[in-house]
């Protein structure tokens, strides 16, 4: 089957400080990639939509200023925390869309955050 | 209310029962319903992709759809200690794009 990864597994940085996670398609093209967030007991969350190329779409109440998407290739998407702070803290996954067989959606195995 | 809802639990069942995780949702627009089964500090892993109304079985796992009352079963017969996850249904309007989550059900198969 199609793999996602996701790097890092795990990180702990300082607040104020920024966070890169990438988000690659291993054996498939991805033309768009989802981010979501999850927190303790929660749903996922959608946070963007990243699409090759383009800019990211954000939903409401995420800011794109912070939460900094690049989609530079169609197998790697990177989502960048700036300025993190505690309650940034959370367990962050992303999806990948298979360019040949759209309606199949893949999950890397998540990045979990913690801000100190 | 959230568009899709779905009983947190937990639910504990002892092996080789069957198992009845649901949800409902709001949106008369989604057409794709998805289980999914995440285990703890792991990303979500598909299990059922189902579209429209119907059933649909994969080994010991049976998706049911019923749209006119927005409601969506998984089933799992024979329920192994394995099994025991948390489960996410998600459902869209339209194929490959971003999806609407339940909070997920935590399941325990005691042996």
């Amino acid at each position: 089957g199609a793999v996602v990864s996701q790097h890092p597994s795990w990180v702990i940085c300082k607040s104020g400080t920024s966070v890169k996670i990438e988000c690659r398609s291993l054996d498939f093209q991805a033309t768009t990639m989802f981010w979501y967030r999850q927190f303790p007991k929660q749903s996922l969350m959608l946070m963007a939509t990243s699409n090759e190329g383009s800019k990211a779409t954000y939903e409401q109440g995420v800011e794109k200023d912070k939460f900094l998407i690049n989609h530079a290739s169609l197998t790697l998407s990177t989502l960048t925390v700036t300025s993190a702070h505690p309650e940034d803290s959370s367990f962050y996954i992303c999806s990948a869309r298979d360019l040949i067989r759209s309606d199949e959606q893949y999950f890397g195995p998540g990045t979990r955050l913690t801000v100190t | 209310q959230k568009e899709v809802e779905q009983d947190p639990g937990p639910l504990s069942v002892p092996e080789g029962a069957i198992v009845s995780l649901n949800c409902t949702y709001s949106n008369s627009a989604f057409q794709y319903f998805m289980w999914y089964r995440q285990y703890s500090r792991k990303g979500p892993e598909l299990l059922m992709y189902t579209y429209s109304s119907g059933n649909k079985e994969d080994g010991r796992f049976t998706a049911q759809v019923d749209k006119s009352s927005k409601y969506i079963s998984l089933f799992i017969r024979d329920s192994q200690p394995s099994d025991s996850a948390t489960y996410l249904c998600a459902m869209s309007a339209n194929s490959g794009y971003a999806l609407n989550f339940g909070k997920g059900t935590s399941l325990l198969v005691t042996p």
